[in-house]
């Protein structure tokens, strides 16, 4: 079963410290993966998409890797900021298809 | 171009009561999507469409229904509503990015429907 998991569930930090999300996917075959930031009360808004062929994506403060080989990508925030309070979403596809899997994403809170 | 757009913000039903969630994307693109979203769980699939006059089941259509009569509206239709309904609904399309390859599909969300059903 194509499955995406993310870890920590949920992470608070303060404000200025960097953070490291956790993305797993089970995906196969894998197309692209993407990272979505929602906030409270909004859609999703894609921060990054990385194909088979990249392994770092960075979209200002936002570092996305991926490690096609061991099905893993992690999120990497920057000089945190308390905009970036958020619901964090791993999203997969496979190849061909217009239906990706999505994670349950993680809750991160930055404190001031 | 105003994106994805979805109304209404919020609404209450009553148990049994009938809706329509509206969605509409003027973006021209061919693909569209229902979502739920409960609390703590990820986006889930309710129905799709890969164009005009095609729709197919996601993960959890009971209850449901949708409807694609033109490439820009994707109403979905809530028949006997149901307390299990209560959720936020969000709306998609989405587009084949030719550069990154198959299954590249880049999906840009509305900005939800949050339903209660009491």
């Amino acid at each position: 079963k194509n499955q995406v998991e993310q870890s920590p569930q949920s992470l608070i930090i303060l404000e200025g410290k960097n953070c490291t999300l956790q993305c797993n996917y089970t995906v196969s075959p894998f197309s692209n993966l993407r990272w979505y930031k929602q906030d409270t009360g909004r859609g999703p808004v894609s921060l990054t998409i990385m194909t088979f062929s990249e392994n770092t994506k960075s979209n200002g403060r936002y570092t996305a890797t991926l490690d096609a080989d061991t099905k893993q990508s992690s999120l990497h925030i920057t000089a945190s900021q308390l905009s970036d309070s958020a619901s964090y979403i791993c999203v997969v596809s496979k190849g061909g298809s217009y239906i990706p899997t999505f994670g349950r994403g993680t809750s991160l809170i930055v404190h001031p | 171009n105003a994106g994805v757009t979805q109304t209404p913000k919020f609404r209450i039903l009553k148990i049994g009561q009938s809706m329509t969630l509206q969605c509409t994307q003027d973006m021209n693109h061919n693909y569209m999507y229902w979502y739920r979203q409960d609390p703590g769980m990820g986006l889930k699939l309710i129905y799709y469409s890969v164009g005009a006059g095609i729709t197919d089941k996601g993960e959890v259509p009971n209850g449901y229904n949708v409807s694609r009569s033109t490439t820009e509206d994707f109403p979905l239709r809530l028949e006997l509503a149901a307390p299990s309904q209560t959720s936020v609904y969000f709306c998609a399309s989405s587009y084949r990015h030719l550069l990154l390859g198959p299954g590249a599909y880049e999906q840009y969300f509305g900005p939800g429907t949050r339903l209660t059903v009491t």
